[in-house]
């Protein structure tokens, strides 16, 4: 069975602009949650879907958005890009309210 | 205010010795609690996990105890190999939430 997978796995943008992340999950999960990791401050959870509806959110800006489809893939679009923005975000899968399996992430660097 | 925490950011064991690694917590709704391990340049990687109603789970080398009036938790890996060289997250989450909190992990080294 295939794992989690994220695209892109690095990206490079400036400040201002936006940015657009996927994650696909494990075949049959229908959870999907995004975290941004930084050095220091471990995981941040940003959000989570199940069914195409949103959950659960962390303290993040509106900058930091979410979806999910049909087929239970997610993105997560991060606007107005900030430098404090550079991170790693990781995407995590589950089959239910249990433990998640991570993706490899998806580093991104604003400059 | 961080719910989860590690207080060791890092921590050195021999090979073949015990590697003990703490969390503490401060939410009591937490009733869910999981450690991950995580390579550079990989997601973290689940371990093992443990219910509130219980106080220890074992499973191979890895064994986690909860002790939940202390709000604290550790891992212990029995005997530490040099593969498990990696940083080490605890999470937590409640029965009424979908959100996992992590601490901000504890980096082992074990040295052949």
């Amino acid at each position: 069975k295939a794992g989690v997978t994220q695209t892109p796995r690095y990206l490079i943008k400036t400040r201002g602009q936006q940015v657009t992340l996927s994650c696909s999950p494990i075949s049959g999960h229908r959870s999907v949650s995004w975290y941004q990791q930084t050095p220091g401050q471990g995981l941040q959870f940003l959000f989570e879907y199940f069914s195409e509806t949103q959950r659960n959110k962390g303290n993040f800006p509106g900058r930091f958005s979410g979806r999910q489809f049909s087929n239970s893939r997610s993105e997560m679009n991060v606007s107005t890009l900030e430098l404090g923005d550079s991170a790693l975000y990781l995407c995590a899968s589950s089959l239910a309210n249990n433990e998640q399996f991570f993706g490899p992430g998806t580093r991104l660097t604003v400059l | 205010d961080q719910q989860v925490k590690q207080n060791s950011p890092s921590l050195s064991v021999q090979e073949g010795r015990i590697s003990i690694l703490n969390c503490d917590y401060t939410n009591s709704m937490f009733d869910y609690f999981l450690w991950y391990k995580k390579y550079p340049a990989e997601g973290p990687t689940f371990l093992i996990s443990i219910s509130s109603i219980k106080d220890k789970n074992e499973d191979g080398r890895f064994t986690v105890f909860l002790n939940k009036s202390a709000k604290h938790l550790s891992l212990h890996i029995v005997p530490s190999q040099p593969g498990d060289s990696a940083v080490y997250f605890c999470a937590a989450k409640g029965s009424e939430t979908y959100k996992y909190i992590f601490g901000t992990g504890t980096r082992l080294k074990v040295l052949a």
